[in-house]
């Protein structure tokens, strides 16, 4: 049964740094792989996905990357900021497979 | 371009009760996959729809179900409510099983009391 793992679980940053999100997958053969971000209560908003022929993903302050080798991916967040506080899910599927499976999330606070 | 739709946004409804959600995808999606979301464990998958048809179900008892119709919409019902549904259901759209990601609505908060 294909697990997914984040870490770490909580973080607790100032406004400013740099940090890594990561997510490592028991099954490594991912085919697609996409991050998300959750605000309290609400769905989730799409922030980067890493196609099959990909190995990584940018958008602004947001870098992805795969490491299909080992099932592992990290989310580089660059000058956060008070309003990246938000819950981090990573989703991967495999290929011939209908479904993502989530990790359990990372929850980031950015102190301003 | 309108972003994939969920009614009701809120829901309670007494136990033994039956409920239906409503999740119309963005246009030109054909696949709609249903998740429940809850803080002991997480998101889990329930089901995924293409063309009307059922492709794949996760490990939800039958008293959990679903459709889609002509036009892409989807529906799930849970009947005879428990406690332990209480959840926030998420629907996500996509075009196909390819190489494609996945676009959430805002969810339905479901509270069973």
């Amino acid at each position: 049964k294909q697990e997914v793992t984040q870490i770490p679980a909580a973080l607790s940053v100032p406004e400013g740094e740099n940090l890594v999100l990561n997510c490592s997958f028991t099954d490594s053969a991912i085919y697609n792989l996409q991050w998300f971000r959750q605000d309290p209560g609400k769905g989730l908003t799409s922030l980067l996905l890493i196609q099959s022929s990909q190995r990584e993903q940018t958008s602004g302050r947001l870098n992805a990357s795969l490491d299909k080798s080992s099932g592992r991916s990290t989310l580089y967040i660059a000058a956060s900021q008070p309003g990246d506080s938000a819950t981090y899910l990573c989703a991967g599927k495999r290929s011939g497979t209908y479904k993502y499976i989530f990790g359990t999330g990372t929850r980031l606070k950015v102190l301003a | 371009k309108a972003g994939v739709t969920q009614t009701p946004r809120y829901l309670i409804k007494t136990r033994g009760q039956q409920v239906t959600l409503s999740c119309s995808p963005i246009s030109g999606h054909r696949s709609v996959s249903w998740y429940q979301q809850t803080p002991g464990q997480g998101l889990q998958f329930l089901f995924e729809y293409f063309s009307e048809t059922q492709r794949n179900k996760g490990n939800f008892p039958g008293r959990f179900s679903g459709r889609q119709f002509s036009n892409s919409r989807s529906e799930m019902n849970v009947s005879t409510l428990e406690l332990g549904d209480s959840a926030l259901y998420l629907c996500a759209s996509t075009l196909d099983r390819g190489n494609y990601g996945y676009t959430f609505g805002s969810g339905t908060r479901l509270t069973v009391v």
